[in-house]
């Protein structure tokens, strides 16, 4: 049974730095798969902000991708997620998910999601 | 920002059928394939539907979806009252090389 977990600090400061990590149990984060983030601001819709391959190949949302930054760790089987400089607009639920690996046009990305963690809310507030 | 262009919210009675359209470009929907996801109240999303028409695992068939063209559509028969969820229509957009989202879908038994 494939489940994610996401933690980090819940309270940000603006202008500071957003870091969540996501562990994964039940599936190896080495094996082939995508890892990724999305986001929903409170009582609004889901917004990708990027995935990681496990051979550490990322795409980001063109929106975030200056402030965003995904990395992986397969020795503690987990993925973090950095996002810089943030605002209040920044806050929201912080989704991490996995996503099956396609590849087409020499690009290997992800079509969807399958597993999700439950969420955490970060706010950014002084 | 959302790329992908849903209606707010649709609505039917008990056992009817309900129909969401996801709209899009030549970039996401018109060259990629299409997801759709189910969210619970209070909830984390859940794949409802991936490739455009394939349900996971213990997904009932009374979830279904197209597309044709820059358009997908998910239908929902024999409405329950556990269906009413907010409902999210997904693709990669090629131009962006990078996931986006539908506006989101709100689904209500009457």
């Amino acid at each position: 049974q494939v489940q994610l977990q996401e933690s980090g600090p819940r309270l940000v400061k603006p202008s500071e730095t957003l870091s969540l990590t996501c562990t994964v149990s039940g599936y190896s984060i080495s094996s082939g798969y995508h890892w990724g983030w999305i986001r929903q601001p409170p009582g609004k819709g889901l917004e990708w902000i990027g995935i990681i391959s496990h051979s550490e190949t990322t795409y980001y949302n063109p929106s975030l991708k200056s402030r965003s930054t995904i990395s992986v760790d397969p020795s503690q089987n987990q993925f973090s997620l950095t996002l810089s400089s943030v605002t209040a607009a920044d806050t929201a639920v912080y989704y991490c998910a996995r996503g099956p690996r396609y590849c087409s046009g020499g690009s290997c990305y992800t079509k969807h999601f399958d597993y999700w963690g439950q969420g955490t809310l970060v706010t950014v507030s002084s | 920002q959302s790329v992908l262009t849903q209606p707010p919210s649709v609505s039917a009675a008990p056992g009817q059928k309900v129909t969401i359209s996801c709209s899009g470009s030549s970039s996401n929907i018109g060259s990629n394939h299409v997801s759709w996801y189910q969210q619970l109240p209070g909830t984390a999303p859940k794949l409802l539907i991936y490739e455009n028409n394939k349900r996971p695992s213990g997904i009932p068939d009374r979830f279904s979806a197209s597309k044709s063209g820059t358009s997908a559509t998910l239908g929902i028969t024999g409405l329950q009252t556990g269906d009413e969820a907010d409902y999210y229509c997904g693709a990669w957009d090629s131009n962006l090389s990078a996931g986006v989202f539908g506006t989101g879908t709100k689904v209500t038994v009457l």
